[in-house]
C-alpha cells in the first residue's frame, strides 16, 4: 500500500518567492497534518483537518502560510513570500479516525519535504 | 499547559548494551494518551506505541519496552540488546483529552547511535 507522498522532496528557493508544498495522504485515512521540524524548535503542530475541514491552524506562523485541502486524496502548503527562516523540513501525516470523529494518535508520516530558503 | 521533556540529546552505545531513553510530560488533563515515534534516518517518523493515562501496565514487544508511571510523569523507553538498525531520532509525544488524540506534542527527541 502506498504511504503519504510529499512533494518535492527537496526546494531550495529565494526569499520573496512562493512556495507550494503537495500532500497525498493514505487512501481512507480522513484526518490530515502539517508538521515543521526544525533543529531550533523541534516538531511543531502547523494545522490540521478532519474530513478536509480544518481543525486548528493554531500552530501556523502568520499570515505567509496558507493550507488548503480541496479533497480527500490532497492537501497543499503555501509560503508567500517565502524567507530564510522558513527554512525546514515540512512533514504531512494522515490518520484514520474511528466513528464519531475520535482518531488514534497513529500518525502516518511521509518522508518530508526539505526547504531551503537562501 | 501540556509539554514533553525528552532531556537527553544524544546517545550512543555499543550493540547488545541496553539502551533507556527517558520522557517525561506535563499536562493538566486526567484524560490523555503518551507516544513514542522513531525517525530513522530516511526521514519519515514511525508509531511504535499509544498508551493512555489509565492504563499503567508496562508494555514489551520484542527488544523494546514501556515503562508508564503517573506518579513520576515519566513513559521511558528501554530497548534491550540494541542492534545498529536501532539508531534514530526517537520522539516521544502527548496529546490531552479523550477527542483530540491526534493532535501530538512532540518532545525534541532523542538521537540513538549504536555502533558496531
Amino acid at each position: 500500500d502506498a504511504g503519504v507522498i510529499q512533494s518535492p522532496r527537496h526546494e531550495v528557493t529565494e526569499m520573496g518567492q512562493e512556495v507550494t508544498l503537495r500532500c497525498k495522504p493514505i487512501s481512507g485515512h480522513n484526518s490530515l497534518f502539517w508538521y515543521r521540524q526544525t533543529m531550533m524548535r523541534g516538531l511543531e503542530l502547523l494545522i490540521y483537518f478532519n474530513n478536509n475541514v480544518p481543525i486548528d491552524d493554531s500552530g501556523m506562523p502568520e499570515d505567509r502560510f496558507s493550507a488548503k485541502m480541496p479533497n480527500a486524496s490532497f492537501s497543499t502548503l503555501k509560503i508567500q513570500p517565502s524567507e530564510p527562516r522558513d527554512s525546514a523540513v515540512y512533514f504531512c501525516a494522515s490518520s484514520r479516525l474511528y466513528s464519531g470523529g475520535r482518531g488514534t494518535g497513529e500518525l502516518f508520516f511521509g518522508e518530508g519535504s526539505r526547504l531551503t530558503v537562501l | 499547559a501540556q509539554k514533553v521533556t525528552q532531556a537527553q540529546t544524544e546517545i550512543s552505545v555499543v550493540e547488545k548494551e541496553d539502551v533507556t531513553l527517558d520522557c517525561v510530560y506535563e499536562t493538566r488533563d486526567t484524560t490523555y494518551y503518551l507516544f513514542w515515534y522513531k525517525q530513522p534516518p530516511s526521514g519519515e517518523l514511525v508509531f511504535l506505541i499509544r498508551r493512555n493515562s489509565f492504563d499503567e501496565q508496562n508494555e514489551i514487544s520484542g527488544r523494546y519496552s514501556w515503562n508508564f508511571q503517573k506518579s513520576t510523569s515519566s513513559f521511558n523507553f528501554t530497548i534491550t540488546a540494541s542492534q545498529v538498525v536501532d539508531s534514530a531520532v526517537y520522539f516521544c509525544a502527548l496529546s490531552e483529552g479523550a477527542y483530540n488524540t491526534d493532535k501530538l506534542i512532540f518532545g525534541t527527541g532523542t538521537r540513538l547511535q549504536v555502533f558496531p
